[in-house]
């Protein structure tokens, strides 16, 4: 299994540009999730997913969309971007169940100049 | 969820145990405590959890105090490659779906 996969790693966007940041898991996970860390910060919760078709906002969805039209594939939409959007965005994973173990991503590095 | 405080850092031989603590005072019953770990630049990563035994597995020790109030994660031969970021996070199923990383401890594994 590759686990859970985050395209691109990296990226430079210009202010007022949009972009999708991609996520796949192989793992036939239900519950998806997306967050973002800034520099020195621990990770905040943006959206999340309990299913295909169900997404919820996590503490600061602002600026953001998503979607989750299979169980495999979560990708996170920045519309209009904004300096205030750089940060690393991890996505991660766990099965239904009364666990809460995540399994994340190699992280995506985004910079809004 | 149940706030935990950590040590912001500390140190550790190579080849010696790291014993990282955790107090998380509010604790309920139903609540687990869960330990993950980011290194630099990677996403964190799912070290152990437990509710109120001791738990071992092949990366860590988990050891909770008998009141639950605080709980040990024990490294037993630290490496290089175990310098990290190390968080201890409570939560039980009724909080929702989101996992709470507050500042953690910085282990820096010296050799």
């Amino acid at each position: 299994n590759a686990g859970v996969t985050q395209t691109p790693k990296f990226r430079i966007l210009k202010i007022g540009q949009s972009m999708t940041l991609q996520c796949t898991q192989d793992m036939n996970h239900n519950y998806m999730y997306w967050y973002r860390q800034d520099p020195g910060m621990g990770l905040k919760l943006i959206y999340y997913s309990v299913g295909a078709g169900i997404t919820d906002k996590g503490e600061v969805p602002n600026g953001y969309n998503v979607s989750r039209s299979t169980t495999e594939d979560f990708p996170l939409r920045l519309e209009l971007a904004a300096p205030s959007q750089t940060s690393v965005y991890f996505c991660a994973s766990r099965e239904t169940g009364n666990q809460e173990t995540q399994y994340f991503g190699p992280g995506t590095r985004l910079l809004v100049l | 969820d149940a706030k935990t405080t950590q040590p912001p850092s500390m140190d550790c031989a190579e080849g010696r145990a790291a014993n990282l603590p955790c107090n998380h005072s509010t604790i309920s019953g139903n609540e687990y405590v869960y330990w993950y770990r980011q290194i630099h630049s990677q996403g964190p990563q799912y070290i152990i959890h437990g509710l109120k035994n001791n738990e071992t597995n092949e990366m860590a020790s988990l050891i909770i105090t008998e009141d639950r109030k605080s709980s040990t994660l024990i490294l037993p031969h630290a490496t290089l490659r175990d310098t990290a970021v190390y968080y201890c996070i409570v939560r039980g199923r009724a909080a929702g779906n989101k996992l709470t990383f507050g500042g953690g401890t910085r282990v820096l594994v010296k050799p």
